[in-house]
């Protein structure tokens, strides 16, 4: 059964380090997201991504964020400069349309030292 | 005030109980999902609804959207059931966001 992947599973991080969290949506389909979880709090949305430009975006997903789909297959989040808040769970989603059912990653554990 | 509302917060039940988690949403929706969060991290999607029931094994998903409510009921429980359960909507009143419930945190006691 199809199913997206994310890699690494765990990132360490000094604060001031630029991430690159890589996401493998399922192959065929068009809407991808980033959602985040810092420990103990709810699950929270990012961004969604569709036709290679951001579809939305919530107010986290300030300047230090971005998002690429760098080749057919890749979906990436990148943290320019990390902060320690930074540090949560960073799961990727995917779903053939925006109505559909959204398929979750794994998720990759960021920490920020 | 949460835009989804799930109750209870915390649930403790022994193996075989029939278990009922809820969730109460105040924005307009597309539909609703429920999701299972296991202790490592990852989230597994369980059911996507929009109107009536859906069932898969021993849970049971319903909604009613005139009362803005949903269900999630999980017959003959077992320990493996033990999990956070989380509700989250597709918003239409904001450009179709998945916005997420705090979670229920559920213990099946053998």
């Amino acid at each position: 059964e199809p199913e997206v992947t994310q890699t690494p599973s765990h990132q360490v991080t000094q604060m001031g380090q630029e991430v690159i969290l890589r996401c493998v949506p399922i192959s065929n389909h068009l809407y991808f997201y980033w959602y985040r979880q810092i420990l103990g709090q709810k699950v929270e949305f990012l961004v969604s991504f569709y036709n290679n430009e951001i579809s939305e975006k919530s107010e986290i997903f300030d300047d230090q964020f971005s998002v690429e789909r760098p080749d057919g297959s890749n979906f990436t989040l990148k943290i320019r400069s990390t902060k320690l808040e930074d540090s949560a769970m960073y799961f990727c989603a995917s779903s053939r349309g925006y109505y559909n059912e959204q398929f979750f990653g794994p998720g990759t554990r960021l920490t920020v030292l | 005030k949460n835009e989804v509302e799930q109750s209870p917060q915390n649930l403790t039940a022994q193996e075989g109980e029939f278990i009922t988690i809820n969730c109460s949403y105040s924005v307009g929706i597309s539909a609703l999902h429920w999701l299972q969060q296991h202790p490592g991290g990852g989230i597994v999607s369980l059911f996507m609804l929009s109107s009536g029931k859906k069932k898969h094994g021993r849970l049971i998903a319903t909604i009613n959207i005139q009362e803005k409510h949903s269900s999630l009921h999980i017959t003959a429980s077992h320990p493996r059931d033990s999990a956070v359960y989380i509700c989250a909507v597709i918003n239409m009143d904001s450009n179709y966001q998945l916005i997420w419930g705090a979670g229920t945190k559920l213990i099946i006691k053998p």
